[in-house]
């Protein structure tokens, strides 16, 4: 599985936009990009996925170049609710199922 | 929206006891995972289990742990001789055919003393 690398924390204000970059280097043909987030006391919550150039859902925006060595994941109009810890996981399906990797992730902090 | 239960949400016991940890994945799900988290520490992979078999497992889940779908809507992660180091919140999750989407439970907090 592909190493991943992401700031240890981040700091932001209510209602700005918030980047958050990870990078996998390693990363194989086979591998998707998925990002987490984490509440205290709470079980991680998907947030998107992608394989290649932009994903966007309700959430967050997720951008992939071309050569998929990084990502970034993008959140916009940032709340003092999204005060959490995101994750970037890469890896593939697998056969039978998806060993999944979490790192130390980034620790995101919205202040007012 | 359908979601992930988890039972109970706080258990302690005491070393060398046997606990079993329960979970109700989402219905239509066919990959089923646990994992634990160490308070202050990051989220560690234990298992998953597909088909009625663990298909991939990391070093932590040695031979004290064992899973198990007992029938069509429940999903239980045994220690058999806990220690106090298994003192941790494990986190159950599923997810739909070969996709890295999980779902995760809101988590047993298992306290060992």
């Amino acid at each position: 599985l592909a190493k991943t690398t992401q700031p240890i924390s981040m700091d932001s204000y209510e209602g700005q936009e918030v980047n958050i970059t990870c990078s996998h280097n390693n990363i194989a043909t086979n591998d998707y990009i998925t990002w987490y987030q984490q509440f205290p006391s709470q079980g991680p919550r998907f947030i998107i996925q992608g394989y290649k150039t932009k994903v966007t859902n309700e959430v967050a925006s997720l951008f992939i170049p071309a050569d998929r060595k990084s990502s970034t994941l993008s959140l916009p109009r940032v709340s003092l609710s999204d005060t959490a810890v995101y994750y970037c996981l890469v890896g593939d399906h697998g056969t039978g199922g998806f060993k999944t990797i979490f790192g130390a992730g980034t620790r995101l902090f919205v202040k007012a | 929206e359908p979601e992930v239960t988890q039972t109970p949400s706080h258990q302690v016991t005491q070393m060398g006891q046997e606990v079993i940890l329960r979970c109700v994945p989402i219905s239509n799900h066919l990959y089923f995972y646990w994992y634990r988290q160490i308070l202050g520490q990051k989220v560690e992979f234990l298992v998953s289990f597909y088909n009625n078999e663990i298909s991939e497992k990391s070093e932590i889940f040695d031979d004290q742990f064992s899973v198990e779908r007992p029938d069509g809507s429940n999903f239980t992660l045994k220690i058999r001789s806990t220690k106090l180091e298994d003192s941790a919140m494990y986190f159950c999750a599923s997810s739909e055919a070969r996709r890295p989407e999980q779902y995760f439970g809101p988590g047993t907090r298992l306290t060992v003393t």
